[in-house]
């Protein structure tokens, strides 16, 4: 049972460039949430796609942007890139109907902004 | 606004010690609460979780115990190993089915044989 993937695993980029990450949930999950985790510092929650619509949005700017496909992967977008854009990116999935909706998450992308 | 907030930033304990996490969190509307444990270059890893209308759950070598008159959460992990060296975040959410979780900033814990 394959859990949540991600990839790639390091990207650099410069700024003013954009890029796409790419996660694939854990087999069973619908719903995939994104979160960006700055060097010591926990995750902080980007946005949640469930049913291919975004359903929660976090406090970041609409640089961010997201898809969720039919077979429930997902792609986070970011636009723009500034140099505070450094960070793992993290991406969680959970299964929308259980009772607690349990997110799990996959081992990140960590993307460097020159 | 809402934040979660861990006491220590480090806590380094003898390997078979019990050790204990805390976590202090700000919204009194928070309705489950979770503890992950991120081992370097991985994804947060989760340990236990509780709701609000309980004040203790256990898990294997686990225990998290919530106050909320005080709004407070700890993890206690029981004949600690150095396998259980990792940074450990408590996390906050309104409800079970709600996907933000608010995270506080993390506790690092060294085990050392």
């Amino acid at each position: 049972d394959a859990g949540v993937t991600q990839s790639p695993t390091h990207l650099i980029k410069t700024r003013g460039q954009q890029v796409t990450l790419r996660c694939s949930p854990k087999s069973g999950h619908d719903t995939v949430s994104w979160y960006q985790q700055a060097l010591g510092q926990g995750p902080q929650f980007i946005f949640q796609y469930y049913e291919e619509e975004e359903r929660q949005r976090g406090n970041f700017p609409d640089r961010f942007s997201g898809h969720q496909f039919p077979n429930y992967s997902s792609e986070l977008n970011v636009n723009a890139l500034l140099l505070g854009d450094s960070a793992l990116y993290l991406c969680a999935s959970s299964l929308r109907s259980s009772s607690t909706d349990t997110q799990y998450f996959g081992p990140g992308t960590r993307l460097t902004v020159l | 606004g809402e934040s979660v907030g861990l006491h220590l930033p480090t806590l380094s304990v003898q390997e078979g010690d019990n050790s204990i996490i805390n976590c202090a969190y700000s919204n009194s509307a928070s309705d489950y609460f979770i503890w992950y444990k991120q081992e370097s270059g991985k994804g947060p890893q989760f340990i236990i979780d509780i709701r609000s209308n309980m004040d203790k759950r256990q898990g294997q070598r686990v225990t998290v115990l919530l106050n909320k008159t005080v709004k407070h959460l700890s993890l206690q992990i029981a004949a600690t190993q150095p396998g259980d060296s990792a940074v450990y975040f408590c996390a906050e959410r309104p409800n079970t089915n709600a996907g933000k979780s608010t995270f506080g900033d993390g506790t690092t814990l060294t085990v050392k044989p």
